[in-house]
């Protein structure tokens, strides 16, 4: 069975500060995708990126990084320097040939609240 | 281009009304999914298809029925309208049989029963 696992129900932070999102997951298949999504307060679904379990190099895409790996089984996500505008729900979501139709199965989401 | 198309944005249905949920992609995409959002609770998969003619039950599929007539349209219907179904939904849709598809959603359905 899939899992994935975001502890973290919310979380505020001031302006500039840095931040981490963390995710756990569960799978029994060799070959799975990981994903982040961004939900703004207007309601869409932004990609922000996906990982193959075959690749643990870490990522860094301006403010955003993140960690992979996969004898902890966790893709965790760090907003360095964050501002108000990454204000959103963050869900962490995972891939694989036993999901149905490789359809995603997304943690509950962090809600990351950023003040000036 | 459109993308995954949604329509309608906010419906209010009494209980026990039938509505159905319009999703169209202009990518001809093979795969299709129909979500459902509740606060704090993540995206549940309802449906989905992976082609014009094939659907399948994904984690939470009662109250619910789609069809796939064609590979741009993934309609999802609400027989009896119930107050759990009360969410958000979210039509996706993905071009490959792989799970390195970057699934595009569209821009969801808030759906009220009363």
């Amino acid at each position: 069975a899939q899992k994935v696992t975001q502890a973290q129900t919310e979380i505020s932070v001031v302006e500039k500060e840095d931040v981490t999102l963390d995710c756990v997951y569960e799978t029994r298949d060799t070959t799975y995708y990981l994903f982040w999504y961004k939900q703004p307060p207007s309601g869409e679904l932004v990609f922000l990126i996906r990982r193959n379990s075959f690749d643990e190099q870490n990522e860094i895409s301006g403010r955003y990084s993140w960690n992979f790996q996969k004898s902890t089984s966790s893709f965790n996500f760090t907003i360095t320097a964050s501002q108000v505008v990454d204000s959103a729900v963050y869900f962490c979501a995972l891939s694989a040939f036993s999901n149905s139709g490789y359809a995603l199965n997304f943690g509950k989401g962090t809600s990351l609240l950023v003040t000036p | 281009n459109a993308g995954v198309t949604q329509t309608p944005k906010f419906r209010i249905l009494k209980i026990g009304q039938s509505m159905t949920l319009q999703c169209t992609q202009d990518m001809n995409h093979n795969y299709m999914y129909w979500y459902r959002q509740d606060p704090g609770m993540g995206l549940k998969l309802i449906y989905y298809s992976v082609g014009a003619g094939i659907t399948d039950k994904g984690e939470v599929p009662n109250g619910y029925n789609v069809s796939r007539s064609t590979t741009e349209d993934f309609p999802l219907r609400l027989e009896l309208a119930a107050p759990s179904q009360t969410s958000v939904y979210f039509c996706a849709s993905g071009p490959t049989v792989s799970g390195a598809n970057v699934l595009t959603f569209g821009a969801g359905s808030r759906l009220t029963v009363l």
